[in-house]
């Protein structure tokens, strides 16, 4: 069975860019969760899709927003770039969802902000 | 690949023995937890996790103990090989807004000297 894929791999943007980030879950995992990796504040959670919907919502301001579709793939996007925002994004499925069953992850997407 | 984290505690041990991590949470109302192993240039990978009612949990060289008295996981990984060498997650569970969500820790890194 697959895991969990994300692209890019690796993104460099400049301030005040936008961007999105793709993920594709396990197959028949419905749960998809996005968290930033960053050497100071560590793995902190973004935000849990499960059928589409936005579910749970971490502390971030809203130019981070994110979207799942009907095939459970899920996108992330951070408009108006800030170089705080350069970090590893990581994407982590589940079948029913946080708190039922230990989250699969991807290898994530190492933004860097120029 | 980049490090995870620049100033994580770090446990060295010598290839063979075995190795315990540590982890104090901070939700005495947490019903989950996972321990995560993470490479360089990887995702986080599941290890093994442990539900709150149970206060042991064995997998292939792996033994997490559960003390919600005082709020403390541990990780044991017996016979520590080279290959173990990684930062080392633990994760709980917390309910927010009628949802769940893993709150993870800084880490530890764990080094495997031959």
């Amino acid at each position: 069975k697959a895991g969990v894929t994300q692209t890019p791999r690796y993104l460099i943007k400049t301030r005040g860019q936008q961007v999105t980030l793709s993920c594709s879950p396990i197959s028949g995992h419905r749960s998809v969760s996005w968290y930033q990796q960053t050497p100071g504040q560590g793995l902190q959670f973004l935000f849990e899709y499960f059928s589409e919907t936005q579910r749970n919502k971490g502390n971030f301001p809203g130019r981070f927003s994110g979207r799942q579709f009907s095939n459970s793939r899920s996108e992330m996007n951070v408009s108006t770039l800030e170089l705080g925002d350069s970090a590893l994004y990581l994407c982590a499925s589940s079948l029913g969802g946080v708190g039922n069953q230990p989250q699969h992850f991807g290898d994530g997407t190492r933004l860097s902000i120029l | 690949g980049e490090s995870v984290g620049l100033h994580l505690p770090t446990l060295s041990v010598q290839e063979g023995d075995n190795s315990i991590i540590n982890c104090a949470y901070s939700n005495s109302a947490s019903d989950y937890f996972i321990w995560y192993k993470q490479e360089s240039g990887k995702g986080p990978q599941f290890i093994i996790d442990i539900r709150s009612n149970m206060d042991k949990r064995q997998g292939q060289r792996v033994t997490v103990l559960l003390n919600k008295t005082v709020k403390h996981l541990s990780l044991q990984i017996a016979a520590t090989q080279p290959g173990d060498s990684a930062v080392y997650f633990c994760a709980e569970n917390i309910i927010t807004g009628g949802y769940n969500k893993l709150i993870f820790g800084a880490g530890t890194r764990l080094a495997v000297h031959p």
